[in-house]
């Protein structure tokens, strides 16, 4: 079975503009959850999605927004970026919304140049 | 809001000894608690998790612990590889709002 799959595995955008970052959760998942993870700390919280809707949000600004689709697949964008917003943006895939058991993927590594 | 501190940030063990890392937290509501190992390049791993509901769970040469009264968990490796070296993540999952906490992480160092 394929585990959660995201892409792009790598991306390099300039100040000001805006990203999209696709994750697809390990099949029969139903939630998905985004994590920002700056080098050196550990992950972040920044959304979770259950059965398409929003069940958490971390302290991000309004810049970060993110959606789910029927297929339980998950989009996060990034809007006017910043340099801070260079990190290893992480997707995790859980079959519940209730934390147990949560699996990552390999991560997007964004760089803000 | 949540607050999870883990100690040491780094360790380093000979081949073959035991290392243990511990977790505090600060949200009595948590009830799961898991541990994620990641390497340099990839995303975090679940290795072992526990249950409030549950003191210790083994899993071959890891381990977890849990003192819910005292509110820390900890990770036991015994046996320790070379391939164990890694980043270490505590990351309390926090019940009213859907998230995991992550702690500092501590890096753990195997020498051959």
């Amino acid at each position: 079975d394929a585990g959660v799959t995201q892409s792009p595995t790598h991306l390099i955008k300039t100040r000001g503009q805006h990203v999209t970052l696709r994750c697809s959760p390990i099949s029969g998942h139903k939630s998905v959850s985004w994590y920002q993870q700056v080098l050196g700390q550990g992950p972040q919280f920044i959304f979770q999605y259950y059965e398409k809707e929003e069940r958490g949000r971390g302290n991000f600004p309004d810049r970060f927004s993110a959606r789910q689709f029927p297929n339980y697949s998950s989009e996060l964008n990034v809007n006017a970026l910043l340099l801070g917003d260079s990190a290893l943006y992480l997707c995790a895939s859980s079959s519940t919304d209730r934390g147990p058991e949560a699996f990552f993927g390999q991560g997007t590594r964004l760089t803000v140049v | 809001g949540e607050n999870v501190e883990q100690h040491p940030s780094t360790l380093s063990v000979q081949e073959g000894d035991s290392a243990v890392i511990k977790c505090t937290y600060s949200d009595s509501a948590s009830n799961y608690f898991p541990w994620y190992k990641q390497e340099l390049g990839k995303g975090p791993q679940l290795i072992i998790d526990i249950r409030s509901n549950v003191g210790e769970k083994k899993d071959q040469r890891i381990a977890v612990t849990l003192n819910k009264t005292a509110k820390h968990f900890s990770l036991h490796i015994t046996e320790t590889q070379p391939e164990d070296s890694a980043v270490y993540f505590c990351a309390p999952f926090e019940e009213g709002t859907y998230k995991y906490i992550f702690g500092t992480g501590t890096r753990l160092k195997v020498l051959a």
